[in-house]
């Protein structure tokens, strides 16, 4: 059974960067790709991006690209998203989930909270 | 704005059936490309509820079924009961190589 463990709360500055791990236990950690979704308060799920561990490669949803990078360390079974240039707006429940094609995301972390305030 | 259109909010009875839409477009659901669903409780992450348009995974109620026609999809849910109080999203993909999301639906149980 696979597990989705992320790290903990964040307090960020605008202008500064966060960076967000995603520890898998179960299943095989390079064989399935770990994408990232963030949830704003009272707001709906948004896909920023995914990496496959296995190939190494990231793709990013056109709205973060170039602010957000995605990484995985197979030798720990960790993935990694950092978002940089921080701003209010990005205050946000950053989660990590593992997708299976055809089979959704499934399962996700517990979510870490990021705020950003001055 | 989501590029998958569902209702804000829908409600319902104890024990009475309801459904919620997810309208996508020809580069996301009408090309052919799976639609999910999850299940979101207050303050929890979200849950996979159906995949595959239709699939439920293991340890889901069969009171959750999911359907699939043209450039839209519908999570049914019957029997309804007080726990199923939460916010319902449907998930695809989009030919622009992203995964797409619904806007969320709140489900009230009356």
């Amino acid at each position: 059974q696979v597990q989705l463990v992320q790290s903990g709360a964040e307090v960020k500055k605008p202008g500064s960067s966060v960076k967000v791990s995603c520890k898998a236990s179960g299943g095989t950690f390079s064989s399935y790709t770990i994408s990232w979704v963030r949830q704003a308060p009272g707001q709906g799920l948004e896909w920023m991006g995914r990496i496959i561990p296995i190939l190494g490669i990231a793709n990013y949803a056109q709205k973060f690209q170039g602010r957000v990078t995605i990484t995985a360390d197979k030798s720990t079974s960790t993935a990694y998203m950092e978002l940089s240039s921080l701003r209010s707006e990005d205050t946000a429940v950053y989660y990590c989930a593992r997708s299976v094609p055809f089979r959704g995301f499934d399962p996700w972390g517990q979510g870490t909270l990021v705020t950003v305030s001055s | 704005q989501s590029v998958l259109t569902q209702p804000p909010s829908v409600s319902g009875a104890p024990g009475q059936r309801v459904t919620i839409s997810c309208t996508g477009s020809s580069s996301n659901i009408g090309a052919g490309y799976d639609v999910h669903w999850y299940q979101q409780l207050p303050g929890t992450a979200p849950k996979l509820l159906i995949y595959g348009n239709s699939n439920r995974p293991s340890g889901v109620p069969d009171r959750f079924s999911g359907s699939k026609s043209g450039t839209s999809a519908s999570l049914a849910i019957t029997g309804l009961q007080a726990e199923d109080e939460a916010d319902y999203y449907c998930q695809s993909y989009d030919s622009s190589l992203s995964e797409v999301f619904g806007g969320g639906t709140k489900l009230t149980v009356l």
